[in-house]
């Protein structure tokens, strides 16, 4: 079966400093990972994803994960913390028996101080 | 086009009535889905429709009834909520499965 945790529900850094969201997932295929962004009352935006092509992924607003096969893990980061990154991050892993179905973390909420 | 949209943005309705949220997509997705989130926590599957066909109801209580009328458009018809189902309500799309989702902006459901 697959599932998805995140490590950490709370991450505050300094804007200007780099973020790090850290997932860990667990699947008995190859599976699809995604980053999705949530900003307050607003529906959940696609940062980027991996499909078994690249292992290091490049997204949008400067947002890069690289998959690790042996950690099982697929880490978010961004060198320079910017005020707007301030957010509700999930990592989500796709089922891949083909039902369509999404696996999605408990999330992890951003903070940026200034 | 490569968004999804919601309509209403907002609702308020009282435990009698009869509402519909709508969502539409013109992006050829043949997957769509319907996501309730409460505050706080990660989005939670309800439905999904493939190929214009419920192909998962995810022991959803008959109160939410859904629809997809055409690959285009998806309706949730809700009768005789009770106020625990106040939520946001996402509506999404996909290609076939691995290529990610795209989410509608929700509905702001609140049951008084």
């Amino acid at each position: 079966a697959q599932s998805v945790t995140q490590l950490d529900s709370h991450v505050s850094v300094s804007e200007g400093t780099p973020v790090l969201l850290r997932c860990n997932y667990s699947s008995s295929y190859s599976p699809s990972l995604f980053w999705y962004v949530q900003h307050p009352n607003k529906g959940l935006q696609l940062l980027l994803k991996y499909t078994s092509a690249a292992t290091l992924v490049k997204g949008i607003n400067g947002f890069e994960a690289e998959f690790k096969k042996s950690e099982t893990s697929f880490h978010l980061t961004k060198p320079s913390a910017h005020m707007s990154d301030a957010a509700e991050y999930f990592c989500v892993v796709s089922d891949p028996s083909g039902t369509y179905k999404y696996i999605f973390g408990t999330g992890t909420r951003l903070k940026v101080l200034a | 086009d490569t968004e999804v949209t919601q309509t209403p943005k907002h609702l308020v309705m009282g435990m009698t009535n009869k509402k519909s949220l709508k969502c539409e997509q013109h992006m050829g997705h043949r997957a769509m889905y319907w996501y309730k989130q409460k505050a706080k926590k990660p989005p939670e599957l309800m439905f999904v429709y493939s190929y214009e066909k419920l192909s998962i109801n995810e022991s959803v209580p008959s109160r939410f009834s859904p629809e997809c009328p055409n690959s285009s458009l998806l309706n949730l018809h809700l009768h005789a909520l009770q106020p625990e189902d106040s939520a946001l309500y996402l509506c999404a799309s996909s290609p076939p499965a691995g290529f990610g989702y795209t989410f509608g902006s929700g509905t702001r459901l609140t049951v008084v």
